[in-house]
């Protein structure tokens, strides 16, 4: 199956920071998802970007699948965005949605 | 977007015991995944779950530990026979909205076995 490696492990910035967090995997992909798990377990899919950039509020993604890797950006970071950020890709080359594997996760503290 | 309502939210059990889960989507899909994330780690897939047919497991995971049923499009359970402490984990039901390939996830069910 396609591995994902995430990094860094663990993430810790002050309120107002830029972070930014990678994604490599292991072979070509198809579909390639960002997701937020909260404090509370809570997961939230934040962009599907299998190649290109999308930004939404003070979050954007850019994946280079060429490259097999993807960024996710998180500006002016606010204590709400702390939790550990998931990327996932399909467990197989040419999977689509079924069948997802998981990065390790960031995990992100922002302090205030 | 789907919603997806899991039950229960968080359980202790015993150990030797077995717990259903119950996934319920507020609209029709093809296709449900139980994922399974044990303490401090990442998601894991544990198996695919089609309407009419049985469920695809990953490896790992074997139909007499995790069965699971999926009545209809809209609903599915997911069993944790037998549990052992080593069964402690949050157990996660997603969905993609048929057409789409976005992944929704449930809040998740907490099992706590001792």
């Amino acid at each position: 199956g396609i591995q994902v490696e995430q990094s860094p492990p663990d993430l810790i910035l002050q309120e107002g920071a830029n972070s930014t967090l990678r994604c490599n995997f292991s072979d070509s992909v198809n579909n390639l998802q960002w997701f937020h798990q909260n404090p509370w377990g809570q997961l939230i899919n934040l962009f599907y970007i299998p190649s290109g950039t999308k930004q939404n509020g003070r979050l954007s993604a850019t994946t280079v699948a060429t490259e097999r890797y993807s960024l996710l950006y998180i500006s002016s970071s606010q204590t709400t965005d702390s939790g550990v950020y998931f990327c996932a890709v399909p467990l197989y080359s040419g999977g689509g949605a079924d069948g997802l594997t998981f990065g390790k996760g960031t995990h992100l503290i922002i302090q205030p | 977007s789907a919603v997806i309502s899991q039950k229960p939210s968080r359980d202790i059990c015993q150990r030797g015991t077995s717990l259903t889960i119950q996934c319920q989507v507020d609209s029709q899909v093809t296709m449900m995944f139980w994922y399974r994330q044990q303490p401090g780690q990442s998601l894991t897939l544990i198996a695919t779950a089609n309407q009419g047919s049985e469920a695809t497991y990953e490896s790992g995971f074997v139909i007499d530990k995790f069965p699971i049923s999926r009545p209809n499009l809209t609903f599915s359970t997911l069993t944790v026979s037998n549990m052992s402490p080593e069964d402690s984990s949050i157990y996660l039901c997603s969905v993609a909205v048929n057409g789409a390939n976005v992944l929704t996830f449930g809040a998740g069910s907490r099992l706590t076995v001792l």
